[in-house]
């Protein structure tokens, strides 16, 4: 069974809307979250990341959105560009696992300018 | 330049064959994995190395091993590739001293097709 889910699979939103992606956990050891972002033809690249202390962390047009109780997590990108387009995943690690990364299936996000 | 690197970035391979991928950091990590990316699916980690000599098992292991010689090096070896190995297969580094928030540094794949 998966331990992270991410939803939707796909989104398009229009250049300068906010795209939201979902992500949700079943595993209450996870602490660490983070997203990494995915360009067609490449590696995986970390963008942002929160720790299970903590219920919001920004890094510019991308926000964090942590709900501990109900095992749900978000990402927000503001004002979205073309350039964002790409695969994002939601990752989570427990501490004691060592480095494991738990992966989500990814969403698929489309901005159209 | 680029700090993760694989080898080959495209392969065909017939079942039954042997197939070995091959990934090089020069990042100087402890840590490196090998993931397959299939729809759906995300990444899953088939295994995983915490330093020259060591290999682990990830969450799919079977069908594959692994082997870190140095630190710089680790390769997934199919022994008997069959067609529900056809995927496109990451390496990863990550130093190793930040625990289980380890920031992971992918390769940029290699796409393997079994036939």
């Amino acid at each position: 069974q998966q331990q992270v889910r991410q939803s939707p699979q796909s989104l398009t939103v229009w250049e300068g809307e906010t795209a939201i992606l979902n992500c949700s956990y079943e595993n209450s050891a996870f602490d660490y979250f983070p997203w990494y972002q995915q360009f067609p033809g490449e590696g995986p690249a970390l963008l942002i990341s929160i720790l299970s202390v903590s219920n919001k962390k920004e890094d510019g047009r991308f926000t964090i959105f942590f709900n501990k109780r109900e095992k749900k997590l978000s990402l927000h990108i503001a004002d979205s560009q073309p350039g964002d387009s790409a695969t994002y995943f939601c990752a989570a690690s427990a501490k004691g696992a060592g480095a494991k990364l738990t992966f989500g299936g990814g969403t698929r996000l489309t901005v159209r300018p | 330049e680029a700090a993760v690197t694989q080898s080959p970035r495209n392969k065909v391979a017939v079942t039954g064959g042997k197939v070995t991928l091959s990934c090089n950091q020069t990042n100087n990590h402890n840590n490196m994995y090998w993931y397959r990316q299939d729809t759906g699916h995300g990444l899953r980690l088939i295994h995983y190395s915490y330093g020259a000599g060591s290999t682990e098992k990830g969450d799919i292991p079977d069908g594959y091993k692994a082997s870190r010689p140095s630190q710089e090096n680790f390769s997934l070896i199919l022994e008997l590739a069959t067609p529900s190995q056809t995927s496109v297969y990451f390496c990863a580094s990550g130093g190793g001293l930040g625990g289980n928030q380890d920031t992971q540094y992918f390769g940029p794949g290699t796409r393997l097709l079994v036939l």
